[in-house]
């Protein structure tokens, strides 16, 4: 069973609005954390933002924010006032934290391009 | 700040030959991990190694698949003998454990196998 789910392959956005990227994820542990990755054209990994099962409030970074919904498993990335330097695909991961490993399992990804 | 460094940042390889990828994690993490992602693909974790031992491998990483930590710095990816299929690019991440944090993710090794 997919752990992560990411049900947006591809978003187009205007520049200068939000967007909201959707994950929902799939675990029986009560203890874990959600993360988001920007990956560019260039290849590399980019942490944007985190947000732990029992963190009480959603985290935010800057333009970023995480709308965390426990109770449906749903942790959907919401990026304000998007600039052209968004376009990037992006990607949500969960950690399950386990003694020795703490592995990011990771979903398939949503490539947004932002449009001038 | 401090980051997680690889090298070579593009290898191209022979089918057969055998490949090493390193890394140089973040000097106060504990726990070293490789991923990899196939071109247009999810990234998927392979390997991840704490306290000098491998702690969980997944099924993609068999006996082709070795890591080693040499020294107090280096994290080391080895493939015997690569395959066509081996082409992809290889992350190296660092975090320090404990649910704390953020993992930090190495700019990525390009493998190509021809």
């Amino acid at each position: 069973a997919q752990k992560i789910t990411q049900t947006q392959p591809g978003m187009f956005v205007q520049e200068k609005e939000a967007v909201t990227l959707d994950c929902t994820y799939d675990t029986s542990d009560p203890s874990y954390g959600l993360f988001w990755y920007k990956q560019p054209s260039s290849g590399e990994m980019i942490f944007l933002i985190y947000q732990g099962s029992y963190d009480q409030q959603n985290a935010t970074e800057g333009r970023y924010s995480l709308n965390f919904q426990k109770a449906r498993k749903s942790a959907n990335l919401v990026i304000s006032a998007s600039q052209l330097g968004d376009s990037a695909m992006y990607f949500c991961a969960m950690r399950e934290v386990g003694f020795g490993n703490e592995k990011l399992t990771f979903g398939t990804g949503t490539r947004l391009t932002i449009i001038p | 700040e401090p980051e997680v460094t690889q090298t070579p940042s593009h290898q191209v390889t022979q089918m057969g030959q055998e490949v090493i990828l390193r890394c140089v994690p973040i000097s106060n993490h504990l726990y070293f991990y490789w991923y990899r992602q196939i071109l247009g693909q999810k990234v998927e974790f392979l390997v991840s190694f704490y306290n000098n031992e491998i702690s969980e491998k997944s099924e993609i990483f068999d006996d082709q698949f070795s890591v080693e930590r040499p020294d107090g710095s280096n994290f080391t990816l080895k493939i015997r003998s690569t395959k066509l299929e081996d082409s992809a690019m290889y992350f190296c991440a660092s975090s320090k454990g404990q649910g704390v944090g953020e993992q930090f993710f190495g700019p990525g090794t390009r493998l190509t196998v021809l």
